[in-house]
């Protein structure tokens, strides 16, 4: 089955600063790549997603990057603010599949 | 209504109690789950639903019983839990509009066993 590796497992950041968490996955048959921000006492909040034809998708402040030859993808926070502070976990699945696959998960802190 | 929702908020029960956790969406979602998560622990699959059938069970024990008894309701039945079982519950729904696992998750219900 699809595997996914999250890095780094804890990242603290100065408010203002930009983030980035790195996913790879091991199943090339995997298209869409979703990133769920979960605060703490909160419901995993999907924030952003990219699907295998796109390249890059941008949001406000957060952006994704995919690059499927090297299977891996990345999400992007600039101008961090104290809000964002939560963990955040990327996911793969393949098309057609009821399954997500998520990674460990990322613990960001923007210190104020 | 864009949103899973999940009754209750909290629930503690002992070891011989029988307690339902209840989910609900009107988004028109074909597909359903049910997610065991740990403090800081990704979501772990228990149970999927499509079209109101059983279509994923993740070895999950049998003291919990899931059931869907609509297309808008999925129900998790808990019987005889251990401490252990203690966790998150959380429900999701996905339309998988064009084949993409686009899931939405509910608040959960946070479950003490004692």
């Amino acid at each position: 089955g699809e595997n996914v590796e999250q890095h780094p497992s804890t990242l603290s950041v100065q408010e203002g600063d930009s983030a980035v968490i790195k996913c790879t996955y091991s199943d090339s048959a995997s298209n869409y790549f979703p990133w769920y921000k979960q605060e703490l006492g909160k419901r995993p909040q999907l924030i952003i997603d990219i699907r295998s034809n796109v390249g890059e998708k941008k949001d406000q402040r957060i952006a994704v990057t995919l690059n499927k030859t090297a299977k891996h993808f990345s999400l992007h926070i600039t101008e961090t603010q104290p809000e964002d502070s939560a963990v955040y976990f990327c996911a793969a699945s393949i098309r057609g599949d009821y399954k997500l696959s998520f990674g460990a998960g990322t613990t960001v802190t923007v210190r104020a | 209504d864009t949103e899973v929702t999940q009754t209750p908020k909290h629930l503690v029960m002992g070891m011989t109690n029988k307690k339902s956790l209840k989910c609900e969406q009107h988004m028109g979602h074909r597909a359903m789950y049910w997610y065991k998560q740990k403090a800081k622990k990704p979501p772990e699959l228990m149970f999927v639903y499509s079209y109101e059938k059983l279509s994923i069970n993740e070895s999950v024990p049998s003291r919990f019983s899931p059931e869907c008894p609509n297309s808008s309701l999925l129900n998790l039945h808990l019987h005889a839990l251990q401490p252990e079982d203690s966790a998150l519950y959380l429900c999701a729904s996905a339309g998988q509009l064009a084949g993409y696992n686009e899931q939405f998750f509910g608040p959960g219900t946070r479950l003490t066993v004692l």
